[in-house]
């Protein structure tokens, strides 16, 4: 379904623990996107890449970190450092480039006790 | 990075009336304005998009309108429809590649029967 997978659906962490979410694409895609998604605050946008080994900010980076060794994979690491980590993520995927279409995955609940 | 504001935050509408969500964007070299739906509990999906060369598009019963001078672009939603109720999120992208997408705080549309 749109070739994004994010995994788990829900995952539990203890505060101070460090935890990757997975994101995973298969429609080639050359851009890919995190996304924190809370009540009345949209799609706030963590980071982004554009190609392999490239990333860049978006509003909300502090307290999170990427990779982006393979086309494919596009992982989001949720460090101690971030405050309010409890969230919905969205992960997504694009070709690039002027009017290309995002694809979503289905998103990864968060929560952190 | 790009600021794109959408307004309002909730909108209700009886079935059959419109319905019109409004985005501002602070770029003006922004050049790209997709709208995405989420229904409940479902990924965001692209449903009409606009480029800053065209001022107005139509598919069907929606259409999205551009004022590049005021840097504002609205999505109309004519004939409002049960299914038509869901969660809106309008977004911006710019030159050189339109990969660095930004999103709108999202319109939670109802539409009664």
């Amino acid at each position: 379904d749109g070739g994004i997978t994010q995994s788990p659906k829900y995952l539990f962490r203890k505060e101070g623990q460090n935890v990757t979410l997975s994101c995973e694409q298969n429609l080639n895609h050359d851009a890919m996107y995190w996304y924190r998604q809370d009540p009345g605050q949209g799609l706030r946008l963590i980071y982004y890449s554009q190609i392999v080994n490239d990333f860049q900010k978006g509003d909300i980076a502090e307290g999170y970190s990427v990779s982006r060794e393979k086309k494919e994979s596009f992982p989001l690491t949720v460090t101690s450092a971030q405050k309010n980590p409890t969230a919905f993520y969205l992960c997504a995927s694009r070709r690039g480039g002027l009017g290309t279409e995002a694809f979503f995955g289905q998103g990864t609940r968060l929560t952190v006790v | 990075g790009e600021n794109v504001e959408q307004h309002p935050s909730t909108l209700s509408v009886q079935e059959g009336d419109s319905a019109v969500i409004k985005c501002t964007y602070s770029d003006s070299a922004s050049n790209y304005f997709p709208w995405y739906k989420q229904e409940l509990g479902k990924r965001p999906q692209l449903i009409i998009d606009i480029r800053s060369n065209v001022g107005e598009k139509k598919d069907q019963r929606i259409a999205v309108t551009l004022n590049k001078t005021a840097k504002h672009f609205s999505l109309h939603i004519t004939e409002t429809q049960p299914e038509d109720s869901a969660v809106y999120f309008c977004a911006a992208s710019k030159p050189p590649n339109n990969n660095d997408m930004r999103f709108g705080a999202g319109t939670r549309l109802t539409v009664k029967p």
